[in-house]
C-alpha cells in the first residue's frame, strides 16, 4: 500500500536554528498538507499546497514557516528560526481526490527545540 | 469555525470490555466525519468515516453513527483487545466554512489490559 514517508523521525535543534522537515507524498496525489500536534493538544492544520502553491494556511503558519515542492517528489516544511513553542509532532499528508477521504498521513517528525 | 470535542483520556479497559469514546462537533453545513487511529510510533490511519446524517461507519469491529440531531459521532466497540491500544482522533471535513482541511479533536488514548 502506498505510503507517505517523513524524515527524520525525530529532530532536536537549538532555538533560533533553521530546520527542514521532509516528506515524500504518494506519487499520484495532488494535494499536500502539514499538520502539527503539540504534546497533549489537538492536531492542528498548518498549510495546504496544490498546483505548486499554498492554497490555504492557518494563523500558526506565519513568516517563519515556508513550504516547497522542489523536485516533484519531495514536500518540505521549513521553519526559519525555531522557537521553543515549535516543539511538536509534525505530520505530512497527501490526498488524491476531492472531499475529506483519501488522506494518507505520514508517521510524523517529532521536533524538539532546546 | 469548525471544532471537534472528544472525551479526555486515557481510557483504561480490560480486554473484552465495551468501549465508547465520545465525540461531538460544531460545523456549518453538512460535514463528513472521521475517526483516525494512531498506533505507537506510527502515523494517523483512517479507521472509519461517515459522510451524511444517520450513516454508520464501521471497520475492525469499531462503529460510529453520524447523529446530526446531537452533533455527535461516538466511537464504539463491543469487545476491545490489547491490540486496540492506541490514540483515537475524531475529525471532520467541512463542506462550508471548513476550507480544504480536516479539523481534529485532541485525541483519546486507549489502553487495554489483560
Amino acid at each position: 500500500e502506498p505510503e507517505v514517508t517523513q524524515t527524520p523521525s525525530h529532530q532536536v535543534t537549538q532555538m533560533g536554528q533553521e530546520v527542514i522537515l521532509r516528506c515524500v507524498p504518494i506519487s499520484n496525489h495532488l494535494y499536500f498538507y502539514w499538520y502539527r500536534q503539540i504534546l497533549g493538544q489537538k492536531v492542528e492544520f498548518l498549510v495546504s499546497f496544490y498546483n505548486n502553491e499554498i492554497s490555504e494556511k492557518s494563523e500558526i503558519f506565519d513568516d517563519q514557516f515556508s513550504v516547497e515542492r522542489p523536485d516533484g517528489s519531495n514536500f518540505t516544511l521549513k521553519i526559519r528560526s525555531t522557537k521553543l513553542e515549535d516543539s511538536a509532532m509534525y505530520f505530512c499528508a497527501s490526498r488524491g481526490g476531492t472531499g475529506g477521504y483519501g488522506y494518507t498521513f505520514g508517521s510524523g517528525t517529532r521536533l524538539t527545540v532546546v | 469555525g469548525n471544532s471537534v470535542t472528544q472525551m479526555e483520556g486515557p481510557v483504561t479497559l480490560s480486554e473484552e470490555a465495551f468501549l465508547t469514546i465520545n465525540c461531538t462537533y460544531t460545523a456549518t453545513g453538512y460535514p463528513s466525519l472521521f475517526w483516525y487511529v494512531q498506533y505507537p510510533g506510527e502515523g494517523l490511519q483512517l479507521l472509519l468515516k461517515a459522510t451524511k446524517a444517520d450513516d454508520k461507519g464501521s471497520n475492525k469491529g469499531f462503529e460510529a453513527t453520524y447523529r446530526k440531531e446531537t452533533t455527535s459521532f461516538h466511537l464504539e466497540k463491543g469487545s476491545v483487545q490489547v491490540s486496540d491500544s492506541a490514540v483515537y482522533f475524531c475529525a471532520l471535513w467541512g463542506v462550508t466554512g471548513g476550507g480544504n482541511k480536516l479539523t481534529f479533536g485532541t485525541g483519546t488514548q486507549l489502553k487495554v489490559e489483560l
